[in-house]
């Protein structure tokens, strides 16, 4: 069965740790997404992908940086300088940008730092 | 960015109530989009929409794409335990540089059995 995997599902970190949150789809959709979601704020958009080795910051990149080598993978890598890491992340893919269909996310990953 | 405004916030309901929702938006969109998040997993959608004026039913659940193409209603009839979660609603905007998908802050609905 197709679809868009995490991991993993729980995260814990030291502060000042770089860690790296896995995302991998065999939808072979073009476009890939990361969100941050903490409790009321609803989805904020971290970085996106149209294409392979090409990628844009969203509204809240500061402190995240990605990489799109392969079309199936889109790792976020939450970084030391990311001032409040701890948040539940949603990666997300869809057939191209402005798809009909609409987006399908993994089960997210679960980030703690201590 | 653009964004939508979704209410309710927050809803406590009793166990077959039913349940409405919306959003609005100042711009207008061509597809409308109502996804449901259970709690710890990521959102799985729900109904799309891609019409002006259209009402889709997905069982229990019936959303509409306003006639302005501003907002969109979500209704969930006879409200039952599993049907706790939050629900977004996200739009793809109109026009030549559409972007990525507009999403609003989410519903989100506790049952009391």
């Amino acid at each position: 069965d197709g679809g868009i995997t995490q991991s993993p599902k729980y995260l814990f970190r030291k502060e000042g740790q770089n860690v790296t949150l896995s995302c991998e789809q065999n939808l072979n959709h073009d476009a890939m997404y990361w969100y941050r979601q903490d409790p009321g704020q609803g989805l904020r958009l971290i970085y996106y992908s149209q294409i392979v080795n090409d990628f844009q910051k969203g509204d809240i990149a500061e402190g995240y940086s990605v990489s799109r080598e392969k079309k199936e993978s889109f790792p976020l890598t939450v970084t030391s300088a990311q001032k409040n890491p701890t948040a539940f992340y949603l990666c997300a893919s869809s057939y191209r940008q402005t798809s009909p269909y609409g987006y399908t996310f993994g089960s997210g990953t679960r980030l703690t730092v201590v | 960015g653009q964004q939508l405004n979704q209410s309710p916030q927050s809803m406590f309901i009793q166990e077959g109530e039913d349940v409405s929702m919306n959003c609005t938006s100042s711009s207008i969109f061509n597809t409308w989009l109502w996804y449901k998040q259970d709690p710890g997993e990521g959102p799985v959608l729900l109904i799309a929409l891609y019409k002006a004026g259209e009402l889709t039913s997905n069982g229990r659940l019936t959303a509409q794409f306003g006639i302005t193409r501003k907002d969109s209603f979500l209704n969930i009839s006879a409200s039952i335990p599993s049907d706790v979660g939050i629900y977004f609603c996200a739009g793809q905007l109109s026009g030549g540089s559409q972007g990525n998908l507009i999403f609003g802050k989410g519903t989100k609905l506790s049952v009391k059995p």
